[in-house]
């Protein structure tokens, strides 16, 4: 079993959804972050969470501690929003990514 | 300021053939760390370090090697590449490790 797993892998949407992605780990974290990655390659970091609930723009996360688990939200979807969002934990000195999510929103 | 820059973008090498990856920051970011991502597979990550003169191995370091001489520099050496070594290698870096990271934009590594 991965440490860290998400859900869907993929997901389509009609322009304007609310859309979510889950994010579960399964070991002890001192950071989570949220990660997008467009189809030319580049990654960008979204969010970094330790605890509650960060927002920026259209994009929120959050994440429960006690049941390791974290979810991104990207309301009012748009066609730019189409990338792969990728999870990734961090433990110590080192990052666990998860498998991401690949995202299309349609217009 | 320029980020996290990699060269080259693209390379191709024959098995057995060596190289560096190169990877600088302009952040003046202690936390410098080398991932290979892999359909199927996600980041994983290969050599980390928390500051000059320090490295550590990640998860995947066999047949990569990493020095850090100065802040802002982070080579990766392929020792003698493998066709295993096919991959899209990113660098990465942040003030510290808990921080934001900053992805370089990556080096398309063909070894046939």
């Amino acid at each position: 079993k991965n440490e860290v797993e998400q859900s869907p892998q993929n997901l389509t949407a009609q322009e304007g959804e609310f859309i979510t992605i889950n994010c579960s780990y399964s070991v002890g974290i001192s950071a989570l972050h949220w990660l997008q990655q467009h189809p030319g390659g580049g990654i960008v970091s979204l969010f970094m969470l330790s605890s509650g609930k960060k927002k920026h723009g259209r994009l929120i996360a959050t994440i429960n501690i006690q049941e390791k688990h974290s979810s991104l939200h990207i309301t009012a979807s748009h066609p730019r929003d189409s990338a792969v969002y990728i999870c990734a934990v961090q433990a110590g000195n080192k990052l666990t990514f998860g498998g991401g999510t690949r995202v299309l929103v349609k217009p | 300021n320029a980020g996290v820059t990699q060269t080259p973008k693209f390379q191709v090498l024959k098995t057995g053939q060596s190289m560096t990856l190169q990877c600088a920051q302009d952040m003046n970011h202690e936390y410098m760390s080398w991932y290979r991502q892999d359909p199927g597979m996600g980041l994983r990550l290969i050599h980390y370090s928390v500051g000059a003169g320090i490295t550590d191995q990640g998860e995947v370091p066999n047949g990569y090697n990493v020095s850090r001489s100065t802040t802002e520099d982070f080579p990766l050496r392929l020792l003698s590449a493998a066709p295993s070594q096919t991959s899209v290698y990113f660098c990465a870096s942040s003030s510290w490790q808990g921080d934001t990271q900053y992805f370089g934009p990556g080096t398309r590594l063909t070894v046939l």
